[in-house]
């Protein structure tokens, strides 16, 4: 049964760079894509992007000069990074694998427990 | 990017009765190559991560009680709850995943009545 956790700091300041990085246990990240979701407090979910080992990455738009993701297939974990964060970046943030099998993608079926980053000086 | 709105924002339901949440996506989602809609339904419960409940609009993710249900109708779709248990209290979302940015929709809370 695949695992995801979440691990970086839970406080960043204004205008500097939110790190986070996801360990899969169970899983391998070779096998499938996998995507970062992000929550404020009390409200919707926002996708912010997905990436593959082979280096296939999609960034939501509206997000895309900001943010970073890449793959360590040694670790077997994957990353995050948002640049400039602002007090409005501050969220919940979950990883999750995005099924990918034979060709064919489905929604994200695994999720981590999801982590709360404060932007705050 | 793909616009999915939900409806109702909030519902209350007795225990035992049915709870019906609609949800419409801005444009098709159906992928015409495998002739699916590409939309999903997921929990949350408070202080725990979204759940897959449904995807391709219909199908029941492994483990789901089968008192849950989806429906599709072009780009309308529902998510039924046959006869509403108390674990269900939950914030429900639907989910496209057919174009990226995948969109999810504002969420419906469902409440005991």
């Amino acid at each position: 049964q695949v695992q995801l956790q979440e691990s970086g700091p839970g406080l960043v300041k204004p205008s500097e760079t939110l790190s986070l990085t996801c360990t899969v246990s169970g899983d391998s990240v070779t096998s499938h894509y996998w995507s970062w979701i992000r929550q404020p407090a009390g409200k919707g979910l926002e996708w912010i992007g997905r990436i593959s080992a082979s280096g296939n990455i999609i960034y939501k738009s509206s997000l895309q000069s900001r943010v970073t993701m890449s793959v360590d297939t040694s670790k077997n974990q994957f990353s995050l990074k948002l640049h400039s964060v602002t007090a409005a970046d501050t969220a919940v943030f979950y990883c999750a694998r995005l099924r990918y099998t034979n060709g064919v993608f489905f929604p994200e079926d695994s999720w981590g427990q999801g982590t709360l980053v404060t932007v705050s000086s | 990017d793909i616009v999915v709105t939900q409806s109702p924002d909030s519902l209350a339901v007795s225990l035992g009765e049915r709870a019906t949440i609609n949800c419409k996506s801005s444009q098709s989602v159906l992928y015409t190559s495998n002739n699916r809609n590409y939309l999903a339904w997921y929990q949350q419960k408070p202080g725990q991560p979204p759940k897959l409940l449904i995807y391709w609009a219909s199908t029941r993710e492994s483990g789901v009680p089968d008192r849950f249900s989806g429906s599709e109708s072009g780009t309308d779709f529902t998510l039924t709850i046959s006869s509403l248990h108390a674990e269900d209290v939950a914030v429900y979302y639907c989910q496209q995943y057919l174009i990226a940015p995948r969109t999810f929709g504002q969420g419906t809370r469902v409440e005991i009545k």
